[in-house]
């Protein structure tokens, strides 16, 4: 079955810092990659995406990288806030078929 | 604009009961899918609806069943409930078209006793 990890489970960062968020995953055949933002109790919020055709792409204070070589992915905040404070996961979709595979998850606070 | 909608969001239940949760959308997308998401677990797919008319299982899907009621409704049922299906169990709908993402609602938690 499919792999998707994340290197750390916590991370805490003064606000105003960047914050960096891993992802491993092991489908070398991936094809489209997801970062999802998950505040308690609610549902996962869509943040950003790539295709495997990209090596970065960038949004509002988000950035994403893909590093295809060592199948890795990671999240940049700029100017982290308390209101990115929450649970982020990332996700991978093959090439074939329609399924979603998700991270574990990284729990972020924002210290004031 | 509601997007993906869950009822009910908290439900107890004793163990040997039935209960079906539901999901409605109004984003006009053909997939829909079921997951349940447990601490120090990354989502799991129950079941999915890839168009109205179709569903299939997904990663774990023995104790559930699904309907696909019609293009917006997606309902998940549980026909005697076991105490390890407490869990949060998410909506979500997706387009159908490829390389777009899922969309999620607020989720479902359910306890068993």
């Amino acid at each position: 079955g499919e792999s998707v990890g994340l290197h750390l489970p916590t991370l805490s960062v003064q606000e105003g810092d960047n914050s960096i968020i891993n992802c491993a995953y092991s489908n070398s055949a991936s094809d489209y990659f997801i970062w999802y933002k998950q505040e308690s109790g609610k549902g996962p919020q869509f943040i950003i995406d790539i295709r495997s055709n990209m090596d970065k792409r960038q949004g509002q204070r988000v950035t994403v990288l893909l590093n295809k070589t060592v199948k890795h992915l990671s999240l940049q905040i700029a100017a982290t806030q308390p209101g990115d404070s929450a649970v982020y996961f990332c996700a991978e979709i093959p090439l074939t078929g329609n399924q979603f595979y998700f991270g574990t998850g990284t729990s972020l606070t924002v210290i004031p | 604009n509601a997007g993906v909608t869950q009822t009910p969001k908290f439900q107890v239940l004793k163990t040997g009961q039935s209960m079906t949760l539901q999901c409605a959308q109004d984003m006009n997308h053909n997939s829909m899918y079921w997951y349940r998401q447990d601490p120090g677990m990354g989502l799991r797919l129950i079941y999915y609806s890839a168009s109205e008319g179709t569903t299939d299982k997904g990663e774990v899907p023995n104790g559930y069943n699904v309907s696909r009621l019609n293009k917006r409704e997606f309902s998940l049922r549980l026909e005697s409930a076991a105490p390890s299906q407490t869990s949060v169990y998410f909506c979500a709908t997706e387009s159908g078209q490829g390389g777009q993402p899922q969309h999620f609602g607020d989720g479902t938690r359910l306890s068993i006793l």
